[in-house]
């Protein structure tokens, strides 16, 4: 089977660090992708790791460990509207088109 | 605003009606999607079209009919629906080489009554 599994609530203050953890077991793994997505919003993309590592991008960090198949979100300096949902998916194929396989899902409340 | 859009947004129906839900990408992508997002449930992939071409159907009933004219337009054509069906559906574009970092539509919110 496929599955990613990652915390379905989270919750941090104002100008704290957070981190959404992702543990996946897929039978193709390319990468695993972030997305952010608010009440009622469309998912947007938020970072990629195919390689081993931590990529940065403004407050907001993801790490990927092939060999645990484990990766991370890590949010800093937490702000209001950071409150959303986020999602981790994996590339499961890279043929033409490809194939995002999601996880559930992690509420962030940030709280003042 | 993500250059795709989705009409219509909200979408009543009942189980014998034949309806169409339409997607446009103003990126220049070449790889358009159709997802289901149920509540307190994981984004379900149905269909991936790349290149115009249809490359995965996830195991979807047949009353979801999917259509790709060009790579700019995608519609899913819906048939005797059942009240499960009921979700959010989203429409997603990328570069055919990027899926990992798709572009999504707001969605269509489906009733099925």
């Amino acid at each position: 089977g496929q599955s990613l599994e990652q915390p379905s609530e989270v919750t941090a203050v104002e100008g704290a660090i957070v981190q959404i953890n992702c543990t996946y077991q897929t039978s193709g793994f390319y990468g695993l992708s972030w997305y952010q997505q608010h009440d009622g919003g469309a998912p947007t993309f938020l970072s990629y790791n195919a390689l081993d590592g931590l990529e940065e991008t403004g407050r907001f960090s993801s790490f990927l460990s092939r060999s645990d198949s484990y990766g991370y979100l890590l949010l800093q300096e937490l702000q209001m509207k950071d409150s959303a949902s986020y999602f981790c998916a994996v590339i499961s194929s890279i043929r033409q088109g490809g194939k995002l396989i999601f996880g559930q899902g992690t509420e962030l409340s940030v709280k003042p | 605003e993500t250059g795709v859009t989705q009409t219509p947004r909200h979408l009543v129906m009942g189980m014998t009606n034949k309806k169409s839900l339409k997607c446009e990408q103003h990126l220049g992508h070449n790889a358009m999607y159709w997802y289901k997002q149920s509540a307190k449930k994981p984004l379900e992939l149905m269909f991936v079209y790349s290149l115009e071409e249809r490359v995965e159907n996830n195991s979807v009933p047949s009353r979801f009919s999917p259509e790709c004219p060009n790579s700019s337009h995608l519609f899913l054509h819906l048939h005797t629906l059942q009240p499960e069906d009921s979700a959010l559906y989203l429409c997603a574009s990328s570069p055919a080489g990027s899926s990992y970092e798709q572009y999504f539509g707001p969605g269509t919110r489906l009733t099925v009554t």
